[in-house]
This record gives structure tokens, sequence and C-alpha cells, in this order.
């Protein structure tokens, strides 16, 4: 059973423009829900991670939104570059557990 | 630091071949994992520890053998390995539980014919 759940499954974005990928979950003990990047041949990086204690944090053209009621929480990627190309994952989990349920990731592809 | 570190790269198998892929690290982690990334299926468990000495099973144990000996190196085995284990590997540390990063090695590329 897929834990968290992404859409879409790829994107195409123009340089500038902005990247949005969603991301919802059913386990309502989850607090804790990162992002990873990863470029091909590499692996997987934390990008960013947000707790449910705010409903927004953003580190540079990076943001996470997160909405509880909807169990939903989405990345933006703001002045989409070329060198954002990448496979982005979303994921959760919660204090003391030591597992990360991933999503199944999302190719984002930034064209010049 | 190397930090997370995976031998090796690349390998062919031939069907029934058994194989280890080795998995280090230097940062002093409690917790190893090992996944496997397929095209369209993300990032799967295949077994973890949390500690050594100790490892447990994650969605997709079936035809891998695991030991953490070492506190440093979490190894991943397959016994007769089968094509359907065509895969990338990626070995994963986190320090502990919780709100923890995990820390992703390059990854192994397995082919097996």
């Amino acid at each position: 059973q897929q834990q968290v759940k992404q859409s879409p499954q790829s994107l195409i974005v123009q340089k500038g423009g902005i990247s949005i990928i969603n991301c919802a979950y059913e386990n309502t003990a989850f607090d804790y829900f990162p992002w990873y990047q990863q470029f091909p041949g590499k692996g997987p990086a934390l990008l960013i991670a947000i707790r449910p204690d705010v409903s927004e944090k953003k580190e540079g053209r990076f943001t996470i939104s997160f909405n509880k009621s909807a169990k939903q929480f989405s990345l933006h990627i703001m002045d989409s570059q070329p060198g954002d190309s990448a496979t982005y994952f979303c994921a959760a989990s919660w204090q003391g557990n030591n597992r990360l349920a991933f999503g199944k990731g999302n190719q984002v592809v930034v064209i010049p | 630091n190397a930090g997370v570190t995976q031998t090796p790269k690349f390998r062919v198998l031939k069907t029934g071949q058994s194989m280890t892929l080795l998995c280090a690290q230097d940062m002093n982690h409690e917790y190893m994992y090992w996944y496997r990334q397929d095209p369209g299926m993300g990032l799967r468990l295949i077994h973890y520890s949390v500690g050594e000495g100790t490892t447990a099973k994650g969605e997709v144990p079936d035809g891998y053998n695991v030991s953490r000996l070492k506190k440093q190196n979490f190894l991943l085995g397959l016994e007769s390995a089968a094509p359907s284990q065509t895969s990338v590997y990626f070995c994963a540390t986190q320090a502990s539980s919780g709100y923890n990063e995990q820390f992703f090695g390059p990854g192994t590329r397995l082919t097996v014919l």
C-alpha cells in the first residue's frame, strides 16, 4: 500500500516558470515531511523538510506548503532553472519511527 | 570524509549467480538501509538495520539477505540472482529515528541476464 502518493508523474516547465509537485498521505501519525532531489546517476539528497506546526517553509527558490486538514503537501520551485531538472521524491515519517515512506517520484524537466 | 560509499558501482550477473553489495559509512550513523529503484516504482525498502547486529525486513525483502556485523558496514546479498532483481540499489544511513536526514550512497547498477 502506497502511503505517500505523488502527482503528477512528470512535469515539463519553461525556464523561469514555477514547478509544483503534490503529495498526499493517509497516515495521520506522520509529522515529518521531507523532499529529496535526485540527479541522474546520483543518489537522492535531502532538499527541504517541514513539520506540521507550520504551513509553509521556504529555502531559497524552494517552498513546501503543508495542508494538514487535506493531508497534502507540495513542493514549489520558483524561477525554475535547467539545473533543477531532476527527480523529486516526497516522503513522510514520524518521531520515533525508523523508516521513511517515499512517494514514487516525479521527474521535472526545465527547458531553456 | 567519504560519507556513504557503495561497492561495486556496476555489475552484470547471470541468472542464478550470487553476489554481495557493500555499503560503508564513516558518519557513525546507527541506522542503515537498502533500497532498490526501478522506473515508475520509486524507492522501495529492501532491508534495514537500526544498529550493529540487527536487521529487519522492508517492503520487498524476498530474494535478498543482509548483515550488519560492524556498525559502519551493511551488506546486501543476492543468493541466486533473478532478472527481476535488475535494478539500481541505494544504501542510505540515518543518525537515529525521527526527524533525521537520510544520506544516500551513489548507487549500484545491477543487471541480471
